[in-house]
């Protein structure tokens, strides 16, 4: 596709369910990123992958967070036991992974999460 | 411990005034400063900045980076109502051109007509 995708727009789940959150970069780009927007804040930074490995996954909050990209395209991020305090905008975004524009990302739309 | 801080956090103007937005970091070896722009929810790219005192400009937005004071600011002149979003400074973790960008809180700018 011409841009980063994310799916779904938008997810309501109830405390303590199980949420995917998939993230389609554009295509040719090696490096991508899931940042959580909460509002009123700006993105914060939850894992980077270039290529297939997660290159810096410092940034997940705890182990209920994992999120994998098995052919360095397609990523999808996976929550466990949702919390109330997980609700948030989940942003993917990916980069061509060097060169002159290194640095500036492509975002997605996002996938808004709510935990009820 | 905020890296990246920006004020005002929110600004009102009406069409045709010029703003100055700013934001002021704080990162181990320092490589680039970014701006964007976040209009509903997808930030869009505006500028990276990597040496001082140089200016980039892109239409009516511009912006400037002080290595020395640690802090860039955006510009726009003559605003209009498509101008209304939050706009975003990042620098990127311990000056890798890849990886984490640590974001400041945004400006909301609001452009009446």
């Amino acid at each position: 596709g011409a841009g980063v995708s994310q799916t779904p727009s938008n997810k309501v789940t109830e405390k303590g369910k199980y949420v995917e959150l998939r993230c389609d970069p554009i295509s040719g780009h090696t490096a991508l990123y899931w940042y959580r927007q909460s509002l009123g804040q700006g993105p914060e930074f939850l894992i980077y992958f270039q290529g297939t490995g997660a290159a810096d996954d410092s940034g997940l909050p705890n182990d209920r967070f994992f999120a994998v990209r098995p052919e360095g395209s397609v990523s999808t991020l996976k929550i466990q036991r949702t919390e109330r305090g997980d609700s948030a905008v989940y942003l993917c975004a990916s980069s061509p992974g060097g060169g002159a524009m290194a640095g500036e990302l492509f975002f997605g739309e996002g996938s808004r999460l709510t935990v009820l | 411990e905020d890296k990246v801080v920006q004020s005002p956090l929110s600004l009102v103007v009406h069409e045709g005034d010029t703003v100055t937005l700013n934001c002021s970091y704080e990162v181990t070896n320092f490589r680039s400063l970014l701006w964007y722009k976040q209009e509903k929810k997808a930030p869009t790219f505006l500028f990276m900045l990597t040496s001082s005192g140089i200016e980039k400009k892109s239409g009516r937005l511009s912006s400037i980076l002080d290595k020395k004071e640690l802090f860039s600011i955006l510009n726009i002149t003559a605003t209009q109502t498509g101008d209304s979003a939050v706009y975003l400074c990042a620098v990127p973790d311990r000056g890798s051109t890849l990886g984490r960008l640590y974001f400041g809180r945004g400006t909301q700018l609001t452009v009446w007509p």
